[in-house]
């Protein structure tokens, strides 16, 4: 069971650049979320999805896209990434209940130069 | 969104208790409180939830004030190991997509 998997681990990219994170859950969860954290912050909140094929605005959607077209993975797209854009970003699912917890991926380290 | 308010930081000795508190004095009847942490380099891990009682788990204990509008996540006897960052979060039971991070507490754990 390996829970919730992002790929890549580490990417650098340039100014103008695109590239897509997945997130992959094998828990049958309704609901993905990806969240990004800035050095010395909390975790703020880009896009989630309460289930396939529909997605929705977090705290900080601006220069992101999502998709779930599948209801295992969670697509983040960078159409052109910005130096502003790095950061670690973080996918987690849960299910669709208020008592059940996020699980969390271990991250993906974004540099944008 | 009801919100909460935790310390920065704390620090703490090893073998010891630790009392983390997170005032919510907003929140709803169908609110549950959510605890994770934060270890240096990693995902944030889920620590405990409740919604009234008192609960337990393996990690950790959640004392929740009778009104609700405080909970203190307790660690029975602080290792090297649990120095990390603790968030406390509210879940809604009627929009519960909604998960808001803070900066949560960072808990120095000293030898």
């Amino acid at each position: 069971n390996a829970g919730v998997t992002q790929t890549p681990k580490f990417r650098v990219l340039k100014t103008g650049q695109s590239m897509t994170l997945l997130c992959a859950q094998d828990m049958n969860h309704e609901y993905m979320y990806w969240y990004r954290q800035d050095p010395g912050m909390g975790l703020r909140l880009i896009h989630y999805s309460v289930g396939e094929g529909t997605t929705a605005k977090g705290e900080v959607p601006d220069g992101y896209n999502v998709s779930r077209l599948k209801k295992q993975n969670f697509l983040l797209g960078l159409e052109s990434a910005a130096p502003s854009q790095t950061s670690v970003y973080f996918c987690a699912s849960s299910y669709n209940r208020p008592g059940s917890p996020l699980h969390f991926g271990n991250g993906t380290r974004l540099t944008v130069t | 969104d009801a919100k909460t308010t935790q310390p920065n930081s704390m620090e703490s000795n090893e073998e010891e208790p630790v009392h983390l508190p997170c005032n919510h004095s907003t929140i709803s009847g169908t609110d549950y409180i959510h605890w994770y942490r934060q270890l240096p380099s990693q995902g944030p891990e889920y620590v405990i939830h409740g919604l009234t009682s008192n609960v337990n788990n393996r990690m950790a204990s959640l004392a929740i004030a009778e009104d609700r509008k405080s909970s203190t996540l307790i660690l029975h006897r602080a290792t090297l190991r649990d120095a990390a960052v603790y968030y406390c979060i509210l879940r809604s039971g009627g929009s519960n997509y909604k998960l808001t991070f803070g900066k949560g507490t960072l808990l120095t754990v000293n030898p």
